[in-house]
């Protein structure tokens, strides 16, 4: 199956770009997302890239994959302090059913 | 266009019992996956339903099941409850078939088990 793996902890100051990163292991992917949960809320979508994607800009956000090395990665330009959160890459694939597998999550602190 | 939603907002149960979660799916979706999320850890698959029958399952036991009702709402039962069980159980509702678009996810629900 699946692995997702992302380092634990991010800290930046405001107004500095952010860059979260994420590598899987099934190449079969179709989907790779980033999704943010806040404290004691669900997961919201951010933003997600199609596997033969190489990059992806959506306003303050640019995913990158690297689909050689299985990599993947969120950069959140000028980083606000609302921007604070747990960020979550996940995997999906199309093939019978989409299950969505997880990474366990980067927590991001956002220093004033 | 209504988001997904959950009920309840939080739940208490002791060891043994049976708890049903509910979950509403976004208008226009006719797919639900339900997701157990541990303290600390990112949320990981329980199953998926489609047209009212389960299309696919995770790693969970059978005491997991659940039901798609005909205007795609779900429910999530557990049985013989354990404390391990204790979570964030989150529902995402997806449109296409078998769930091939992208998830949206609700609020989730608070699950304690004593």
């Amino acid at each position: 199956g699946e692995d997702v793996e992302q380092s634990l902890f991010l800290s930046v100051r405001e107004g500095d770009s952010s860059v979260i990163n994420c590598t899987y292991t099934d190449s079969s992917s179709t989907y790779l997302y980033w999704y943010k949960q806040e404290p004691g809320a669900g997961l919201q979508l951010l933003t997600y890239i199609f596997s033969n994607m190489d990059m992806k800009q959506d306003q303050r956000l640019t995913v990158l994959l690297n689909k050689k090395d299985k990599h993947l990665s969120l950069r959140i330009a000028d980083t606000q302090t609302g921007d604070s959160a747990i960020y979550f890459c996940a995997g999906g694939d199309s093939g019978g059913y989409q299950k969505v597998t997880f990474g366990t999550g980067t927590k991001l602190q956002v220093i004033p | 266009e209504t988001g997904v939603t959950q009920s309840p907002t939080h739940l208490i149960k002791t060891r043994g019992q049976q708890v049903t979660l509910r979950c509403s799916s976004q208008s226009g979706h006719n797919t639900v996956s339900w997701y157990q999320q541990a303290l600390g850890q990112g949320p990981q698959f329980i199953f998926q339903y489609y047209r009212e029958e389960e299309n696919g399952r995770g790693n969970f036991p059978p005491r997991f099941s659940g039901l798609q009702f005909p205007n795609y709402s779900s429910e999530l039962n557990v049985n013989a409850l354990e404390l391990d069980d204790s979570a964030l159980y989150l529902c995402a509702s997806s449109r296409g078939e078998g769930g091939t678009d992208t998830q949206y996810f609700g609020p989730g629900t608070r699950l304690t088990v004593l």
